[in-house]
């Protein structure tokens, strides 16, 4: 089956700094990456995909994300922190084996420290 | 202009009630979805909805039935409401199966 895994429940940065949240995929075939973004008391907000082509996927807010084949891993980052990244993160796949479902990561909450 | 909107955003009701979510999108997309996000915020797929036409059904109690009138409308019934069921309830729309979704801003459903 189609997964993702966040290993860390929360990542604390200080503003400025850069900042990396991890996912790791295990997938048969090509992978179809997503990363979201939840603010407090809101819906989830698409910020990047990867389908196929490039390794580096740059998307909202200044964010990308590095798929890594041999590493199984499409590791979320940003240069430079803001205050306002503080959020929850998920990482999501597609499972085409299972009517192109999305299945969801547990989450990875990120505290920017001022 | 929302794009994808949710109705109510609150609702509280006791044990045993049956009661509806709506979801509207204006976005002219052909895929719908209904999630449930868990005190611990696990978020679950339960339902997906291509033009009209049910195409997941995930292992949810059949309390839950999805209706879709149109392709820009897709509501959640939920009867005889049990404690567990207290969530927040996440519609969502996308282009076309699986690819990025616009999620709306969320039903918190507080069963007493």
């Amino acid at each position: 089956a189609q997964s993702v895994a966040q290993p860390e429940d929360q990542v604390n940065v200080a503003e400025g700094n850069p900042l990396t949240v991890k996912c790791t995929y295990s997938v048969s075939g090509n992978p179809y990456l997503f990363w979201y973004v939840q603010y407090p008391n809101r819906g989830l907000q698409f910020l990047l995909k990867y389908i196929t082509g490039d390794n580096l996927v740059k998307g909202s807010y200044g964010f990308e994300a590095e798929f890594n084949k041999s590493q199984t891993s499409f590791h979320l980052k940003k240069p430079s922190a803001l205050v306002s990244d503080s959020a929850l993160y998920f990482c999501a796949v597609r499972d085409m084996y299972r009517d192109d479902k999305i299945i969801f990561g547990k989450g990875t909450r990120l505290h920017i420290l001022p | 202009d929302t794009a994808v909107s949710q109705t109510p955003k609150y609702l509280v009701t006791q044990m045993g009630n049956d009661k509806s979510i709506k979801c509207e999108q204006n976005l002219g997309h052909d895929t719908m979805y209904w999630y449930k996000q868990d005190s611990k915020k696990f978020l679950k797929i339960m339902f997906s909805y291509n033009n009209k036409e049910l195409i997941i059904n995930e292992t949810v109690p059949n309390r839950f039935s999805p209706k879709s009138p149109d392709k820009a409308h897709l509501n959640l019934h939920i009867n005889s409401l049990e404690l567990g069921d207290s969530a927040v309830y996440f519609c969502a729309s996308s282009p076309d199966a699986g690819t990025w979704q616009y999620f709306g801003p969320g039903t918190r459903l507080t069963v007493t």
